[in-house]
């Protein structure tokens, strides 16, 4: 299994461009999450699958939109970058009978 | 909503040298309790959980964690430490009604000097 992947691993965006990141696992998970790390504040959820057709929002969904395309696949888009969007973006997936989330490699995205 | 405070960013050891990293939450209810490690370079990993049952936890690498209820804590802890524990700790809290959902603590930076 390759466990949650991600792309891209980085990217460079000017302000008010737009930009996908993808990711997807391979474990047959019901739950996606989607969380920006910034340093000294931990991970913040950004957005979330519960399952397969469904979305909801997390601590910071402000500027950013998702697809949960299939039980595989969720992406998170941001529409019109701004400087506060520079960021490393993870993607995780969770087992749901014991809370434990997988999650993928990261994206270090900088909007300049 | 809940929230959770890792006590040290940063901290800086020695080899062998014993390793305690705090962390609190707030919220009234029944918690699962995670920490998590991030390695140089690399995605975050579980380290240890607790869910239910004994409040002394043992983890991969030698790492434990202790629940402490009346304390709303979760401190981690390892007797010796090594230059390869050198990452960034992060606990998390899932309140149990709540789902799946993590909050997690701002982490700390551990490094291990040789």
């Amino acid at each position: 299994n390759a466990g949650v992947t991600q792309t891209p691993k980085f990217q460079v965006l000017k302000t008010g461009q737009s930009m996908t990141l993808q990711c997807a696992q391979d474990m047959n998970h019901n739950s996606m999450y989607w969380y920006r790390q910034d340093p000294g504040m931990g991970l913040r959820l950004i957005y979330y699958s519960a399952s397969e057709g469904t979305t909801d929002k997390g601590e910071v969904p402000n500027g950013y939109n998702v697809s949960r395309l299939n039980k595989r696949e969720f992406s998170l888009r941001l529409e019109s970058a701004a400087p506060s969007q520079t960021s490393v973006y993870f993607c995780a997936s969770i087992r749901g009978s014991t809370g434990e989330q997988y999650f993928g490699p990261g994206t270090r995205l900088t909007v300049t | 909503a809940q929230s959770v405070s890792q006590h040290n960013h940063h901290v800086i050891l020695s080899e062998a040298a014993s390793l305690e990293l705090g962390c609190n939450y707030s919220y009234g209810g029944t918690v699962n309790l995670f920490w998590y490690v991030q390695y140089p370079g690399q995605h975050l990993q579980l380290l240890l959980k607790y869910f239910s049952g004994d409040p002394l936890v043992k983890g991969i690498k030698g790492f434990e964690a202790e629940f402490i209820k009346s304390k709303f804590s979760f401190n981690l802890r390892k007797p010796s430490v090594q230059w390869s524990d050198t990452a960034e700790y992060f606990c998390a809290v899932s309140p149990k009604a709540a789902g799946n959902k993590l909050t997690f603590g701002g982490g700390t930076r551990v490094l291990v000097k040789p």
